[in-house]
């Protein structure tokens, strides 16, 4: 049991060029997330999606896209990197049978760094 | 606008020396309220989530606690590797809201 698994660890894009990171879960949760975490900054939501076939924007998602075609796959797509995007990115899966929320399992993380 | 905010931004004990990091939140509908802790260069590890006002919540040297406008994570006789940055998020329309932790370092 993996749990929820990211790659790359690390990344280094130049301004302009595209990449995706990958997200895969095993638990057969059905919410996934992504969220960035800069310094000081806390964690904050770019996308969502409540289930396969279903997406939705959170806080921040200028500048990214994602899709959601299977229940245990959640990548994110970043279009003509920019400086700004220079963050660490986090997927989580959850799972709520309409009580309570379980999980809530971040992966460990991709950092990049766009120059 | 929904909020959360974690205080102090940092923390310093030496071992032993409990206290008590505080989360304060400003959310419509409270579903759930997230402890996580983190440690350098990894993602947020699990620790409690509470439900609601009174519910309390233990792990080792750590109790969690919830009242209807925060909730405190209390650290008894801390020791070095209780040394992370605690996180606290509250659960709002199906997404977490974070705040942006508190850096706890113990030292022997």
């Amino acid at each position: 049991n993996a749990g929820v698994t990211q790659t790359p660890k690390f990344r280094i894009l130049k301004i302009g060029q595209s990449m995706t990171l990958q997200c895969t879960q095993d638990m057969n949760h059905n919410y996934m997330y992504w969220y960035r975490q800069d310094p000081g900054m806390g964690l904050k939501l770019i996308y969502y999606s409540v289930g396969a076939g279903i997406t939705d924007k959170g806080e921040v998602p200028n500048g990214y896209n994602v899709s959601r075609s299977t229940t245990e796959d959640f990548p994110l797509r970043l279009e003509l990197a920019a400086p700004s995007q220079t963050s660490v990115y986090f997927c989580a899966s959850s799972y709520w049978d309409r009580v309570y929320w379980y999980g809530y399992t971040f992966g460990s993380g991709t950092r990049l760094t766009v120059v | 606008e929904d909020q959360v905010t974690q205080s102090p931004e940092a923390l310093r004990l030496q071992e032993g020396e409990s206290s008590s990091l505080n989360c304060s939140y400003t959310v419509s509908g409270l579903r759930g309220l997230f402890w996580y802790r983190q440690d350098p260069g990894k993602g947020p590890e699990f620790l409690f989530t509470l439900y609601s006002a009174g519910e309390e919540k233990e792990k080792e040297r750590l109790k969690a606690t919830l009242t209807k406008k925060e909730s405190f994570l209390h650290i008894t006789a801390p020791k070095p590797e209780d040394s992370a940055t605690y996180l606290c998020a509250v659960l709002h329309d199906d997404k977490l809201i974070f705040g942006t932790g508190t850096r706890l370092q113990v030292f022997p």
